[in-house]
């Protein structure tokens, strides 16, 4: 199947500093990625919709110059958590659709991230 | 988009079948049903997927009744491995965006 490579698996990172994810589809090409933000025995929640090429659709409630979101190329999306604070301390999740197989979600293997 | 509701948790003995119900009454024409299943600190994991009557694989079988209002996600023969959390999505898919539900906490005893 499928493989959406997510990238670190794991960040510590200081308070005030800033932060970026990556989520790559491998083997295929992604016009959509979305990103989710998990916490502890929570279901995940969609922060932002990422369309290759253009702006990124943010739910309500999500900070757009907190979370910048970028989808560059049909196989990378990034997202930088800027100027993190404890509260940004969450497990953050990306998936992407398949260009030929758009019933399906693949999702990477999510990043915790733990701000001091 | 679909709301789906599923039980918050359900526990099993290793080796029994478990069937998992959610509910989805606002299931719109164009919608599929997809199950993923994730453990802590992973992302979700494909399961299965269907639109109508049965469909099986090599991991579950999901069974979908004629006005598709819900669905059933069955573990045959379950063990400790299959301990995690199963999520029921409903979706046309393409490039919608999807709303996770509360999901079912699966916990298997030895």
């Amino acid at each position: 199947g499928a493989v959406v490579s997510q990238h670190p698996s794991r960040v510590i990172c200081k308070s005030g500093t800033s932060v970026k994810i990556e989520c790559r589809s491998l083997d295929f090409q992604a016009t959509t990625m979305f990103w989710y933000r998990q916490f502890p025995k929570k279901s995940l929640m969609l922060m932002a919709t990422s369309n290759e090429g253009s702006k990124a659709t943010y739910e309500q409630g999500v900070e757009k110059d907190k979370f910048l979101i970028n989808h560059a190329s049909l196989t990378l999306s990034t997202l930088t958590v800027t100027s993190a604070h404890p509260e940004d301390s969450s497990f953050y999740i990306c998936s992407a659709t398949h260009h030929t197989e758009h019933e399906k979600l693949f999702f990477g293997s999510g990043t915790q991230l733990s701000v001091l | 988009l679909a709301k789906t509701t599923q039980p918050i948790s359900m526990d099993s003995y290793e080796g029994q079948e478990v069937n998992i119900t959610c509910s989805h009454n606002n299931i719109a024409t164009n919608d599929y049903i997809t199950w993923y299943q994730q453990f802590p600190s992973q992302g979700p994991r494909f399961i299965i997927q269907g639109y109508k009557t049965k469909v099986t694989n090599e991991v579950a079988s999901l069974f979908i009744p004629a006005d598709r209002k819900s669905s059933t996600l069955s573990l045959p023969r379950v063990s400790l491995s299959d301990t995690a959390v199963y999520y029921c999505l409903v979706g046309g898919w393409g490039n919608e965006k999807l709303t996770f539900g509360t999901g079912t906490r699966l916990t298997i005893i030895p």
